[in-house]
């Protein structure tokens, strides 16, 4: 099984335009989660979806921040406008309900390396 | 207080040392525990989950210690692939909190 996917693996782009990152959890996770990870911050939650709801957002820095799961396998979480400190190394994983013979141990995707000039 | 506190390091070794990194935690309803590794510039990866009754694998040792709220990872017989940032992990409800990493260099 091909693990987590993310996309794009590296970005860079000027403050004001749009930033859309991109994932695929592992077939039959029924958790996603988002992480941003900074040297000074170190790996700090976002988002995370449940059966593809969003369940707690209190992580996202702020409006300009979003993120949607319109389906099972795919999330996306989108910037606009980005600005500067948004530049950071974005992470996916997911993992699958313990309640239901799964573990709660992450999987990750490789990450979107955000650099916002 | 932060929820997760983790000694950043970086913990400079040499081959065949023993090391050991300690995590604590503030909030007594944590339900599960683990160290993850992050080499660098990759994606963090599950190194071994942490039980009370401690839990071994190979030369790497993890504890849990409920009553102090700390938890423990021994490494023995050091090696230079051993040498990344180590996560220190609680999750309640399924949903984890992350220490910022310890970091370790091994040296030949």
């Amino acid at each position: 099984d091909a693990g987590v996917i993310q996309s794009p693996r590296h970005e860079v782009t000027e403050m004001g335009q749009e930033v859309t990152l991109r994932c695929k959890p592992i077939s039959g996770h029924d958790y996603l989660f988002w992480y941003r990870q900074t040297m000074m911050r170190g790996l700090e939650l976002l988002i995370y979806f449940n059966n593809n709801v969003p369940i707690d957002d209190s992580g996202m820095p702020e409006d300009r921040f979003s993120a949607k799961m319109p389906n099972a396998s795919f999330s996306t979480l989108k910037i606009q406008p980005s600005e500067p400190r948004d530049s950071a190394v974005y992470f996916c994983a997911s993992s699958y309900n313990p309640g239901q013979g799964g573990s709660d141990t992450q999987y990750f995707g490789p990450g979107t390396r955000l650099t916002v000039l | 207080r932060k929820e997760v506190e983790q000694d950043p390091g970086p913990f400079n070794v040499p081959e065949g040392a023993t090391v050991a990194f300690n995590c604590t935690y503030s909030n007594s309803a944590s339900q599960s525990f683990f160290w993850y590794r992050q080499d660098c510039r990759k994606e963090p990866k599950l190194l071994m989950s942490v039980y009370s009754s401690g839990n071994e694998d190979g030369r790497f040792t993890a504890q849990l210690n409920r009553a102090s709220q700390y938890i423990s990872l021994l490494i023995r017989d050091s090696k230079l692939s051993d040498s990344a940032t180590y996560l220190c992990v609680v999750s309640r409800s399924y949903i984890p909190t992350f220490g910022r990493g310890t970091s370790l260099i091994v040296h030949p």
